[in-house]
């Protein structure tokens, strides 16, 4: 079954770059049959996607983010990762990626990593 | 953007009672309705996709209905591990989840 696992810093200041990658395991990247996703979750609120990449390219963004927000993947290291620019205190949150199966929704998730945005 | 709401916010049940969880989509999104369960310092976890249709090795007390704008998460014969809150999702356009209700045990 595939494992996905976020990874990256807990901490950034405000006004900085937030940058996580997802690592997967026992899965491809590569496989067109899935997209990856990024979503948050601020503790106690409900949880907002973020964007997704797929293998042939495509890449969604929410349109609330858009303009800070980059996905890409790696596909030599099995990675994909989200960069978010000018953070402030409302990007604090539990940042999970997952796969989403081309015709299902999300099926498979990362544990979570918590990202603290203060000084 | 469609907006998700869900009632109640919150419910206290006893086991083996039935429970029933609404989800409203703020404009028609077919059946592009799924429900999650999140239980503490965990990831959600997919119960039912596209309104209705189960999941492998969900318990079968969970079941989904609905269409249009309105749903239903019906949890028959509650157990102890049903403990958790509960999620619609839709993904019709920009993916978008409801605020949740969350499940405690009596």
């Amino acid at each position: 079954q595939v494992q996905l696992q976020e990874s990256g810093p807990g901490l950034v200041k405000p006004s900085e770059t937030l940058s996580l990658t997802c690592t997967v395991s026992r899965g491809s990247i590569s496989n067109g049959d899935y997209y990856w996703n990024w979503i948050r979750q601020p503790a106690g609120k409900r949880l907002e996607w973020i964007g997704r990449i797929h293998a042939s390219g495509r890449i969604d963004y929410n349109p609330s983010l858009k303009s800070r927000v980059t996905v890409s993947a790696d596909t030599s290291t099995n990675q994909f990762s989200v960069t978010l620019t000018s953070v402030t205190a409302a990007d604090t949150a539990m940042y999970y990626c997952a796969r989403e199966p081309g015709d299902w929704p999300f099926d498979q998730w990362g544990p979570g990593t918590l990202v603290t945005v203060s000084s | 953007e469609t907006v998700l709401t869900q009632s109640p916010d919150f419910l206290s049940v006893s086991p083996k009672e039935k429970v029933t969880i609404t989800c409203r989509a703020s404009q028609n999104i077919g059946s592009s309705l799924h429900w999650y369960q999140q239980k503490p310092d965990q990831s959600p976890k997919l119960l039912i996709k596209y309104a209705s249709q189960s999941v492998s090795g969900v318990p079968s007390r969970f079941s989904g209905s609905g269409s249009g704008t309105d749903f239903t998460l019906t949890i028959n014969s509650l157990e102890a591990e049903d403990a958790a809150t509960y999620y619609c999702h839709q993904s019709r356009g920009t993916f978008t989840f409801g605020p949740g209700t969350k499940v405690e045990i009596k």
